[in-house]
Formats: structure tokens, C-alpha cells, sequence
């Protein structure tokens, strides 16, 4: 299957820091990502829906001056989390659609687990 | 709007033993059912799908099937490894209006297999 890569993998940082995390489709192009958090023992939740060459649609309750979302090109979107704080810390999974083939089908990068001190 | 509810895990087997984790949704149309499996450390991976009523799912031994009547969608397999132990996500899609796109996820089913 299609490959999603995610960058990086881990990353801890000081409260109050910005962090960029990476999110590529390897060998398809992505007209359509999505951005998770999942908290411990607790399922997804869709954060925003990033659509490429145009604004990010946030779900309810997501701030999007928070979470700000870039999707430039059709294999890389990115999540910043701005002025990260200790309740941000969780683990952000991407997805990358694919329209290849007659279907549809969600491919999921690995994860990046943020920690805010 | 739309939801998936799991059993609550964890859960924990033997080698050899059937397995059965239950899925049940609400949706407002007719949506697609998944099945994901999320191994440690790594990223969720699509495990099996049906995309509609009494469509069965089917992939490495294990199998799930839509049933419209009941709105569940239960992961089986007759005979579980050491190797199936992940975290089960039972998921939707449904296409059209405001959801097109996105996955709904269950709350997830820890599996352990013990040897």
C-alpha cells in the first residue's frame, strides 16, 4: 500500500515554543489530508481536514490560531502547534487520501508524540 | 450525528482462541465500515472494509460483516496469534454532506495474545 511518512517522530519542547510537525504522501499525491490527536488509551479525534492550495477546514472546538495548518503542495501538509503548552502534549497522526485505483482509500502516517514541559 | 461504539478492552487470549470485538455505529445514511489496526509504534493500517449492507470484510484470517438490521459491523477470527496484538479501531465513512471524507473512530480495543 501507499506509504505516509510523519516528522518527527518525537519531539519535546519548552512551553510556550512553536513545533512543526511534517506530514508526506511517498509515492501518491494528496490533493486531501487529515490531521489527528489521540490521547492515551482513547481513540482519534479529527482535528482539521487540509486541503491543498487552499485554507484548512478546523472541526468544532479545534482553534485554528492554535493549530495552524499549511498544505503547499500536493505530498506535504504541516501542523504547527504555536505557543505549545503542557495540555497540547498527545500524539498527532496524519492521514493522506488517495484516489488512485477505482477507490478511495485513507493511508496513516505513524504518529508524532508531542510533549509539552 | 455520526458515532462508533467498541467494546471496552482490554482484551486478552490465548494463542489459538476466537476472537470476537464488538462494533456498533449510528449514522444518519449509508455509510462504509472499516476496520483498522494500529501495531505499537506504528501507524494505523486498514485491516478490512465493507461498503454496504451485509457486504463481508475480509483479510488475514479476519472477517466482519455489515449488518444494517443490528448497525454493527463485530471483527472475528477463529484463530488468533501472538502477532495480532495491536489496538483495533472500528471506523465509518459516510460520503456526502458535511462527513464526505472524514473517518469516525470507535474508541479503540486493545488485543493481547499470550503464547
Amino acid at each position: 500500500g501507499a506509504v505516509v511518512s510523519q516528522h518527527p517522530s518525537w519531539v519535546i519542547c519548552k512551553s510556550g515554543t512553536s513545533v512543526k510537525i511534517e506530514c508526506r504522501s511517498l509515492d501518491f499525491q494528496a490533493t486531501t489530508m487529515f490531521w489527528y490527536r489521540q490521547f492515551p488509551k482513547q481513540s482519534l479525534m479529527l482535528m482539521a481536514t487540509s486541503n491543498e492550495g487552499s485554507k484548512a477546514t478546523y472541526e468544532q472546538g479545534v482553534e485554528k490560531d492554535k493549530f495552524l495548518i499549511n498544505h503547499a503542495s500536493l505530498t506535504l501538509s504541516t501542523l504547527t502547534v504555536t505557543s505549545a503548552h503542557p495540555e497540547d502534549s498527545s500524539f498527532y497522526i496524519c492521514s493522506a487520501r488517495d484516489y488512485s485505483g477505482y477507490q478511495e482509500t485513507q493511508y496513516f502516517g505513524p504518529g508524532t508524540r508531542l510533549l509539552v514541559l | 450525528g455520526n458515532s462508533v461504539t467498541q467494546m471496552e478492552g482490554p482484551v486478552t487470549l490465548s494463542e489459538e482462541a476466537f476472537l470476537t470485538i464488538n462494533c456498533t455505529y449510528t449514522a444518519t445514511g449509508y455509510p462504509s465500515l472499516f476496520w483498522y489496526v494500529q501495531y505499537p509504534g506504528e501507524g494505523l493500517q486498514l485491516l478490512l472494509k465493507a461498503t454496504k449492507a451485509d457486504d463481508k470484510g475480509s483479510n488475514k484470517g479476519f472477517e466482519a460483516t455489515y449488518r444494517k438490521e443490528t448497525t454493527s459491523f463485530h471483527l472475528e477470527k477463529g484463530s488468533v496469534q501472538v502477532s495480532d496484538s495491536a489496538v483495533y479501531f472500528c471506523a465509518l465513512f459516510e460520503a456526502g454532506g458535511t462527513s464526505y471524507g472524514k473517518l469516525t473512530f470507535g474508541q479503540g480495543t486493545i488485543l493481547t495474545v499470550h503464547p
